[in-house]
């Protein structure tokens, strides 16, 4: 089983509508549960991250963690074209001097003006 | 500004020509990894380094070889580079989150491709 599994998609939504995504892990030791967004040629960037379990909410987006269920969740509102793009999630143990994330593949996110 | 440079961005070489992909960045952290990401296998850590002298293999080490000599600069160095090496490579350097935790800030990325 792999570590995280995030189901690559491709994602197409349109303008104004919710996007869902989400990944599942299976070591229960995760703490730290991130979300990156990656544009096309560019590095993965900060979106979201949230410590054990709840819910995290920054403008439009969404982030939710199940640590019963092992299941991390991304939404975004009102989707924008500019949203579009690869979004991968990432978790890590937490502990100092242990900063090994696991990525998910990445979920690529098409939002249709 | 704050920021992770690589050079070089794009690159074409051949088969056991050795190379070095540099890495550098100015906010003093002390973590730095080196990331390939490649279609179907999303990213995968090829090594990291805990602090200058301190380095430690990631997921996928396998030929490569990294150096922290000093705080900034974390090069990766492929001395015998062979066609399943071609990838995009990332540098990324740990800030800290609230509550302690670092995570990566990575840098723009560099396209290798080995002939």
């Amino acid at each position: 089983q792999k570590e995280v599994e995030q189901d690559p998609g491709p994602l197409s939504v349109p303008e104004g509508a919710i996007v869902s995504l989400n990944c599942t892990y299976s070591n229960s030791a995760f703490q730290y549960f991130m979300w990156y967004r990656q544009y096309s040629r560019k590095g993965p960037e900060l979106l979201m991250y949230t410590y054990s379990s709840g819910n995290k909410e920054d403008g439009r987006f969404t982030a939710q963690v199940d640590k019963s269920s092992k299941y991390i969740s991304l939404f975004i509102r009102d989707s924008q074209p500019s949203d579009s793009a690869t979004y991968l999630c990432a978790m890590s143990l937490g502990a100092y001097g242990n900063n090994r994330l696991a990525f998910g593949k990445g979920n690529q996110v098409v939002v249709i003006p | 500004e704050a920021q992770v440079t690589q050079n070089p961005r794009y690159l074409i070489t051949v088969t056991g020509k050795k190379l070095t992909v540099t890495c550098s960045q100015n906010m003093n952290h002390e973590y730095m990894s080196w990331y390939r990401q490649d279609p179907g296998l999303g990213l995968r850590q090829i090594y990291y380094s805990m602090n200058v002298e301190v380095t430690d293999k990631g997921d996928v080490p396998e030929g490569y070889k990294v150096s922290r000599k000093e705080k900034r600069n974390f090069p990766l160095i492929l001395e015998s580079p062979s066609p399943n090496q071609t990838s995009l490579y990332f540098c990324a350097s740990s800030f800290h989150l609230a509550g302690g935790q670092e995570t990566q800030y990575f840098g723009p990325g560099t396209r290798l491709l080995v002939l």
